[in-house]
């Protein structure tokens, strides 16, 4: 089956502590996507990356980091710096080219206590 | 600065009659225009999609409509069913990499 994966599905972290969260697709698609969602609000865009080793920074960069090794593989890191870390994380991919739409992984609420 | 806004936060109708979800854009250089539908615990899913060079794209029993001088976006769902009960999102794009989420209408169907 292709699709999106994101692990895990809650994930409850300590104040203060980096985290990172897992995204892989295998659609072969060039285009990533993080998004962030908190209640009441759209999904605000935090990083994306339209080819390997490459990545650029969304509305709300600040207190995240993300890397592009791999094609299919595009993890976040919720840094310590970020002030509100406690929401719904999305990860997304599309072809990269063109008009198409981004196909989303299941999400990963994380929690900070 | 939310430039693709759904005002209505929910919404609800009976089976079988029409659902209609609005949303509002502020930038006049979007050029593509999606809607994805969320159930709880998942990712959006794509639904159906206009370019702005259209006033309305059909699939089945989706139909979106594109006003650009109103900047206005609708979906009509005809005839509604209990499984289209979900959140439904409005997204507004200039190219590939600048797409733009509204909060979602949470659309709840009655049999």
């Amino acid at each position: 089956d292709g699709g999106i994966t994101q692990s895990p599905k809650y994930l409850f972290r300590k104040e203060g502590q980096n985290v990172t969260l897992s995204c892989e697709q295998n659609l072969n698609h060039d285009a990533m996507y993080w998004y962030r969602q908190d209640p009441g609000q759209g999904l605000r865009l935090i990083y994306y990356s339209q080819i390997v080793n490459d990545f650029q920074k969304g509305d709300i960069a600040e207190g995240y980091s993300v890397s592009r090794e791999k094609k299919e593989s595009f993890p976040l890191t919720v840094t310590s710096a970020q002030k509100n870390p406690t929401a719904f994380y999305l990860c997304a991919s599309s072809v990269g080219t063109g008009y198409n739409e981004q196909f989303f992984g299941p999400g990963t609420r994380l929690t900070v206590l | 600065d939310q430039q693709v806004k759904q005002n209505s936060p929910s919404l609800s109708v009976q089976e079988g009659r029409i659902s209609i979800l609005n949303c509002d854009y502020t930038n006049s250089m979007f050029d593509y225009f999606l809607w994805y539908k969320k159930y709880p615990a998942e990712g959006p899913t794509f639904l159906i999609s206009i370019s702005s060079i259209k006033d309305k794209n059909e699939d089945g029993r989706f139909t979106v409509f594109l006003n650009k001088s109103a900047k206005h976006l609708s979906l009509h769902i005809v005839p509604s069913q209990p499984g289209d009960s979900a959140v439904y999102f409005c997204a507004a794009s200039v190219g590939i990499n600048d797409m733009r989420f509204g909060a979602g209408t949470r659309l709840t169907v009655k049999p």
